[in-house]
């Protein structure tokens, strides 16, 4: 079946602009994680929902970072007035949403802030 | 704040080398332990989920086992082949619905 989705794969954008971050789960899962990596670090926890509990949001480096998860499915993250270290890879993941359940992550989006 | 540190940083090895590396993680209020590998310009991919003290899961060439009550987990790759050059991840769950609290990673390099 089809895996996690995301787009756009790659999105470069000038400083103080808004972005949209779009992520598909895979049909099923209730569990939907947001995570960044940027250069030279490893995978940084921003939000992570599940089912129809209240999102946890305390990786959220700010709040010119929100995200929403409509209808239990697809997911967007926001980021306003984009700043030059908010330049990473962002990386959707989801899964069945219990401890023992793997997630499955997709692609990512590469985002560039110049 | 949780903390999930993984040793070592990197890793050169040869192929053929066998290989091992480690996760640490609070031993408090554990509910599971994943590790991913991550290829170079592919998503990480789930290699095992982990959840009770001395399990000892295998795929292949890899293996990995687990500590609860001293916060460990070691992954082993047997006789490394270029292929498995990648990043390997760690990542702990502190509750039965809470989020994955990934390490840095340990990155593989393997020559042929």
């Amino acid at each position: 079946g089809a895996g996690v989705s995301q787009s756009p794969s790659n999105k470069v954008t000038e400083k103080g602009k808004d972005v949209e971050l779009r992520c598909d789960p895979i049909s099923g899962h209730t569990a939907l994680y947001w995570y960044r990596q940027s250069l030279g670090q490893g995978l940084e926890f921003l939000i992570y929902f599940q089912g129809n509990s209240a999102p946890d949001k305390s990786g959220l480096p700010s709040d010119r970072f929100s995200a929403e998860r409509t209808g239990g499915s697809v997911s967007t993250l926001t980021i306003q007035r984009t700043q030059q270290e908010d330049s990473a890879v962002y990386l959707c993941a989801s899964s069945l949403g219990s401890s023992h359940s793997p997630l499955h992550f997709g692609n990512g989006t590469r985002l560039t802030v110049t | 704040i949780l903390n999930v540190e993984q040793s070592p940083q990197s890793l050169h090895v040869q192929e053929g080398d066998s290989t091992n590396f480690t996760c640490s993680f609070p031993s408090s209020n554990f509910y599971a332990l994943h590790w991913y590998r991550w290829e170079t310009a592919k998503s990480p991919e789930a290699l095992f989920v982990m959840t009770l003290n001395g399990d000892e899961k295998k795929k292949g060439q890899i293996s990995a086992t687990l500590n609860t009550k001293e916060g460990y987990s070691y992954l082993y790759i047997k006789g490394s082949q270029p292929e498995d050059s990648a990043t390997y991840l760690c990542a702990f769950i502190g509750g039965s619905q809470g989020n994955l609290i990934f390490g840095k990673g340990t990155k593989l390099s393997v020559k042929p």
